[in-house]
């Protein structure tokens, strides 16, 4: 038990599909974050949410579209996604401000494009 | 630009001793983190380091020269367990993000 559930694990879509992935965390933090990370390559920050505003946008397509209507909730709506975005999409949560306060991931979302 | 660099595989014996070094030239500095990460699982927290010396905690020690910009995370006793990919990753002291490694894959064969 991580403190940072994911749904769904896995996801196989199709090009013109819209899909949601879903990210709760039971931490009470006051930051969330969406990571990209593919195989042998640093994991990639996507956006970033302190107190349910996004404060970090790192030159996202638009086709990712996050939403936090809450500081426990996190989704990333997907929509006409490109095979180069087959990944595994991970979300964390942090109480920043607090020093040494890790960030807690959850286990991921395997995403396949087809 | 953010730069961290670690090995990408390393193999090691049950019950030995593996090092995982770490080398980063960032723009400014709040710490470093190791994170280990199962296949398939969430990334873990295994360590902090902000000021340069050595942090234990059983099985795994992690060292920081901020000096240096280097870091390493030693396994000892390795267990089957530990085969798994190690994270490197170094916080920004202006906005607290990570810029992470591409990670260490590492493989204990019995």
């Amino acid at each position: 038990e991580t403190g940072v559930t994911q749904t769904p694990r896995h996801l196989v879509m199709g090009m013109t599909n819209k899909k949601s992935l879903k990210c709760e965390q039971h931490l009470g933090h006051n930051a969330m974050y969406w990571y990209k990370q593919s195989a042998k390559k640093p994991l990639e920050l996507m956006f970033v949410y302190n107190f349910k505003e996004q404060t970090e946008n790192n030159s996202v397509p638009s086709r990712f579209s996050p939403e936090c209507p809450n500081s426990s909730h996190l989704f990333l709506h997907l929509h006409t996604l490109q095979p180069e975005d087959s990944a595994l999409y991970l979300c964390a949560s942090q109480e920043q401000g607090e020093g040494n306060q890790p960030q807690h991931f959850g286990d991921g979302t395997r995403l396949s494009i087809l | 630009g953010q730069n961290i660099d670690q090995p990408t595989e390393m193999t090691a014996t049950e019950g030995a001793i593996v090092q995982i070094n770490c080398t980063y030239q960032t723009s400014g500095f709040n710490g470093l983190f190791w994170y280990q990460q199962h296949a398939g699982e969430a990334p873990t927290f295994l360590s902090y380091n902000v000021l340069d010396g050595l942090e234990e905690k059983g099985r795994f020690s992690s060292f920081l020269s901020r000096s240096k910009g280097y870091s390493y995370l030693l396994l000892k006793e390795l267990q089957m367990k530990d085969s798994a990919s190690y994270l490197c990753a170094v916080r920004d002291p202006w906005d607290y993000k990570l810029s992470f490694g591409a990670g260490t894959t590492v493989t204990v064969r019995a």
